[in-house]
């Protein structure tokens, strides 16, 4: 079984700090990763890709990948209230076929 | 940009009920999606299909089928709805190029089966 990990959080950081948030993957061969938003009751939005090895910045957002320790990562910066949702790292496997990990919960204090 | 559609945002059914859930996409992705969601158990895939009248099993296939007549439209059916199905059903698209497989969502129907 396919696995995507993520640390359910929650996680609260104040607002203008930093959020990081984390992803691991199980399987190797993997080449797609990616970072959804989800606000409660509402559907996942794409935030971030990532394919290659190192950072890929979108305004406040980093997302970092290291294939070879199996990790990819989220990085906020001056977070701020609304910013506060459930974050879905998602993996595209050897098999083309999609895992998402369950999520973490960031809250950002104002 | 892309805009994935469901037919419902709420729905409430009987036990035993036959349902229908329909998205519908505009950006001409080869690629759609049935998911459900639930806390603590995240996103599982339900059934996808990468072409018209082609259909696959994901994960929690059981309880559901699939129609995919026309590209743009893929329909969900729970042929005989039970209380375990109720959840929020999530419906994505995506292409089929490379390996860019960015998916997006419709806003979702959350189904309660009384």
């Amino acid at each position: 079984q396919k696995e995507v990990e993520q640390n359910s959080g929650p996680l609260s950081v104040p607002e203008g700090a930093i959020a990081s948030l984390n992803c691991t993957y199980s399987d190797r061969g993997s080449q797609s990763f990616f970072w959804y938003r989800q606000y409660s009751g509402k559907s996942p939005e794409l935030i971030m890709s990532i394919y290659s090895n190192g950072d890929k910045e979108d305004g406040r957002f980093t997302a970092q990948l290291n294939k070879a320790s199996q990790y990819v990562s989220l990085l906020i910066r001056d977070s701020q209230p609304s910013d506060s949702a459930t974050y879905l790292c998602a993996v595209l496997d050897t098999g083309n076929q999609f895992y998402f990990g369950t999520g973490t919960s960031l809250t950002v204090i104002p | 940009d892309v805009k994935v559609t469901q037919s419902s945002r709420y729905l409430v059914k009987r036990t035993g009920e036959k349902v229908f859930l329909e998205c519908v996409q505009d950006m001409d992705h080869e690629n759609m999606f049935w998911y459900r969601q639930d806390p603590g158990l995240g996103l599982r895939l339900i059934y996808f299909s990468y072409d018209v009248k082609m259909k696959e099993k994901g994960d929690i296939p059981e309880g559901y089928s699939v129609s995919r007549e026309k590209k743009e439209r893929f329909s969900l059916i729970l042929e005989s709805a039970s209380t375990n199905q109720t959840s929020m059903y999530l419906c994505a698209s995506s292409l089929l190029a490379g390996y860019s497989y960015e998916q997006y969502f419709g806003p979702g129907t959350r189904l309660t089966v009384t």
